[in-house]
Formats: C-alpha cells, sequence, structure tokens
C-alpha cells in the first residue's frame, strides 16, 4: 500500500513569515511530486510540480525534493492571510496513479 | 469557457435513487479522474479514464459505474445510492496519467438521506 504523510495541523504561523509544509511518501519509485492547495468549500488547485531532487522555486513558494529521504516540502515565504487553507501533497509515477496525502491545514494570523 | 466543469454542483438524493454525477473538460486532455474526498480519508479515487472506451478501477469502485463515449465527457453514475457515498465528488483531468498535473474541477457535494 503505497502511502502518502503529512500533518494533519493546524500549522499556524504569523502573517509575514515562513511556512514549512512538509510530506514524506513510502514508494521509492515515485516519480513525480505535487503541491496543492484547497481552500474551505473549493477544489484542490495545482500550486507547483517538481521532479528532481532539489528547490523549485515560483513566487513565494518554493518547492523541495529529496528522493532518498522520501521527502518533499513546501515553503512558503512572506506568508499572507490568503495562504490559509489545506494544502495537499500528491506523488505519482510513470503507469502510476496520483496517491494524495490527508493535508495539513495551514492558519496565517494576521 | 475552457476548463473542467460538473454538475451539479448540489444534489440531495434518497437511498436507492440512482444519481448521475457529470464531468466535463475542453482541454482534450486523454485522462479523467473521479476522486471522493471525505473527513479523515482525503481524497479517493474511484474510477478513471485513459481515453475514450477505456476505463479502470481506482481505490473505492464499489457501488458506482463509469463511462467514457467522449473524449471530453466523464460521467460517474450512483446505481443504488447509500448513504456512505454522502460525500464530495471532485472530477479531474490531466494530459497523462502520474506524471502530469491533474486540473480539477469545481466539485459536486452529494448527499444520501
Amino acid at each position: 500500500q503505497k502511502e502518502v504523510e503529512q500533518n494533519s495541523g493546524p500549522l499556524s504561523v504569523p502573517e509575514g513569515a515562513i511556512a514549512s509544509l512538509n510530506c514524506t511518501y513510502s514508494d521509492r519509485g515515485s516519480q513525480s511530486f505535487f503541491w496543492y492547495r484547497q481552500y474551505s468549500g473549493k477544489s484542490p488547485e495545482l500550486i507547483m510540480s517538481i521532479y528532481s531532487n532539489g528547490d523549485k522555486e515560483d513566487g513565494r513558494f518554493t518547492a523541495q525534493l529529496n528522493k532518498a529521504s522520501q521527502y518533499v516540502s513546501l515553503l512558503i515565504r512572506d506568508s499572507q492571510p490568503s495562504d490559509s487553507a489545506t494544502y495537499l501533497c500528491a506523488v505519482g509515477g510513470r503507469s502510476q496513479n496520483f496517491v494524495f496525502g490527508p493535508g495539513t491545514r495551514l492558519s496565517v494570523l494576521p | 469557457d475552457a476548463g473542467i466543469t460538473q454538475s451539479p454542483r448540489y444534489k440531495i438524493t434518497e437511498t436507492g435513487r440512482q444519481v448521475t454525477l457529470m464531468c466535463h473538460q475542453t482541454w482534450s486532455h486523454s485522462y479523467m479522474f473521479w476522486y471522493r474526498q471525505d473527513l479523515g480519508h482525503g481524497l479517493r479515487l474511484i474510477y478513471y479514464s485513459a481515453a475514450a472506451d477505456i476505463t479502470d478501477k481506482g481505490e473505492v469502485p464499489d457501488g458506482y459505474v463509469v463511462s467514457r463515449s467522449k473524449t471530453e465527457n466523464f460521467p460517474l453514475t450512483l446505481e443504488s445510492a447509500t448513504r456512505s457515498q454522502t460525500s464530495v465528488y471532485f472530477c479531474a483531468s490531466s494530459p497523462g496519467q502520474g506524471l502530469y498535473e491533474q486540473y480539477f474541477g469545481p466539485g459536486t457535494r452529494l448527499t444520501v438521506t
């Protein structure tokens, strides 16, 4: 059974701080990694994808991947109250469907 | 508008009734997916489709039927609804399977009484 784990939270950070969201996965053969943001009552929205070890930056978001440790993270710099949402980690691979983590609820306090 | 749409957005039905949830995408993505999302379980894959007339089971397919006669449409049918099928249902589409981003529709909130 392939598993993706995330801390459920809530993770609370003050406005302007860096929020760090973590995800671990069990299948060492996983090849693709995605972060989704889901506001309450809304559908998941893709934030970033990452495929190679290292960092990938997009605006205030940085995804970090370490395949040896089976670990992927999302950093949100200069956190805003509008970033308050649940963040879902998804892991996939060739000919493999996504496995989603349970999500981490982030609360950014003004 | 381009994108992925679902209908209805909200549905209340009675136990034992058949109900069909619709999903339509305009990107010509080959893959389409149906998920349900419940508190405590996260997103779980019900069925997916690699192309028209090609469908396969996901993690929780029991009680559901799908079809895909056209690339853009992927309806999900609950043949005889049960209270345990009360959930939020999301359709998603993607250019490929596990290596490609999935894009989600707005969801259908289904209540079975």
